[in-house]
């Protein structure tokens, strides 16, 4: 049972356009999530986070929207640019529980 | 510099040849956790530890062993290696947080293949 989907293997936009990356859970006790950027040969890296108290976060050209009852989240880039290009994992969590589940990653590759 | 650091970054190993991996992390963080990474499957946790001496089990522990005797570090033990264990293995560690909600800073990860 994979609580946490990324429908979307991979994505390929233009330059200065946006990029629309989407997750969707199943779970309803998760109460916060987050995105992370991964590069080839690295470990992936915390982009955005939002509870889900909130509907939208905002940190500079990247913005996470959530979507509670339709349990989906997504992550807009604006402008895109091409260092954007990497794996984006979306992750789910609850309150005061350790464990963490991802999806499977969204390959985004931005052409110049 | 803030980090998390495992070792070794790539390995080959024989079925059955016990083996760990070590995970350090110099940012006084109460949270950290183990992840495999196939294709396909995205990141699945492995074990976690919420503070030093307590450990619980994540989505995919068979196979693995964790011990967390002292808060900056969080091995990964394969008591009895297969190849099915053959992966891409991500150590991670986060700060305080309410509820432990908070990112997680990720290693560099370790390849490992079981031969």
């Amino acid at each position: 049972d994979q609580q946490v989907k990324q429908n979307s293997p991979s994505l390929s936009v233009q330059e200065g356009r946006i990029s629309i990356l989407n997750c969707d859970y199943t779970n309803s006790m998760f109460d916060y999530f987050l995105w992370y950027k991964k590069y080839p040969a690295e470990g992936p890296t915390f982009l955005i986070s939002i509870s889900s108290i909130k509907d939208k976060n905002e940190d500079g050209r990247f913005t996470v929207f959530l979507n509670k009852s339709a349990k989906h989240l997504s992550l807009h880039i604006v402008p895109s640019q091409p260092g954007d290009s990497a794996v984006y994992f979306c992750a789910a969590t609850r309150t005061n529980a350790g464990k963490s589940t991802f999806g499977d990653g969204t390959t985004l590759t931005v052409k110049p | 510099e803030a980090q998390v650091t495992q070792n070794p970054r790539y390995l080959i190993t024989v079925t059955g040849k016990k083996l760990t991996v070590t995970c350090s992390q110099n940012m006084n963080h109460e949270y950290m956790s183990w992840y495999r990474q196939d294709p396909g499957l995205g990141l699945r946790q492995i074990y976690y530890s919420m503070n030093v001496e307590v450990t619980d089990k994540g989505d995919v522990p068979e196979g693995y062993k964790v011990s967390r005797k002292e808060k900056r570090n969080f091995p990964l033990i394969l008591e009895s290696p297969s190849p099915n264990q053959t992966s891409l293995y991500f150590c991670a560690s986060s700060p305080p947080g309410r509820g432990h909600r908070t990112e997680a800073f990720f290693g560099q990860g370790t390849r490992l293949t079981v031969v």
